[in-house]
């Protein structure tokens, strides 16, 4: 089954400052890859998400992600974050041949205005 | 128009006692879930239905039982309450099984038992 890692629990950043965060997957095939932000209180939202194709990805809010399959991984980035990007971001992995979608840990993100 | 939602929004009981949470998606979605998020943000999934039948379950006591009654519909009865069972639970939906697709969610519910 697939899995998923998020290294940071934490991240703060400046407001206007760039953002990177870090996603790696385990997963034999080719998985299919979302990033999900969750403002507090709030229910999931769907930022971007990656099936194939094009490996450099765009999303809402004006975030973007990179697959990378040599690095299994794929990050997220902005690069001016507003302080209405504070939130929680969850990425997951999804496969062809199933619907059993793999949430990692989350990363809090704080922005200092 | 919300896409999923979920009542009630929050639900406070006592240990021991039997409730509910209702899911309905008006998307036209053939699969549904449902997902505990702990107190660390931690998102589980718990059921996944297609077309009402039952095609996830991953570990979870069975005092948790999952209803469809149609395609548009996925509530969560959970029996005999305990303190550990406090959590955020999401109901999802997305287009099809098998697809790897995208997830829609709905707001959550907050249980807390006292």
């Amino acid at each position: 089954a697939q899995s998923v890692t998020q290294p940071d629990i934490h991240i703060t950043v400046s407001e206007g400052a760039s953002l990177e965060l870090r996603c790696n997957y385990s997963y034999g095939a080719t998985p299919y890859l979302f990033w999900y932000v969750q403002s507090p209180g709030q229910g999931l939202q769907l930022l971007l998400k990656y099936f194939s194709g094009d490996t450099l990805v765009q999303g809402i809010k004006g975030f973007e992600a990179e697959f990378k399959r040599s690095q299994s991984s794929f990050n997220l980035r902005k690069p001016s974050v507003h302080w209405s990007d504070a939130a929680e971001y969850f990425c997951a992995v999804g496969a062809l041949n199933n619907n059993d979608m793999r949430f990692g840990a989350g990363t809090r993100l704080t922005v200092k205005p | 128009d919300t896409a999923v939602s979920q009542t009630p929004k929050y639900l406070v009981t006592q240990m021991g006692n039997d409730k509910s949470i209702k899911c309905e998606q008006n998307l036209g979605h053939d699969t549904m879930y449902w997902y505990k998020q702990d107190s660390k943000k931690f998102l589980k999934i718990m059921f996944s239905y297609n077309n009402k039948e039952l095609i996830i379950n991953e570990t979870v006591p069975n005092r948790f039982s999952p209803k469809s009654p149609d395609k548009a519909h996925l509530n969560l009865h959970i029996n005999s309450l305990e303190l550990g069972d406090s959590a955020v639970y999401f109901c999802a939906s997305s287009q099809r099984a098998g697809a790897g697709g995208e997830q829609f969610f709905g707001p959550g519910t907050r249980l807390t038992v006292l």
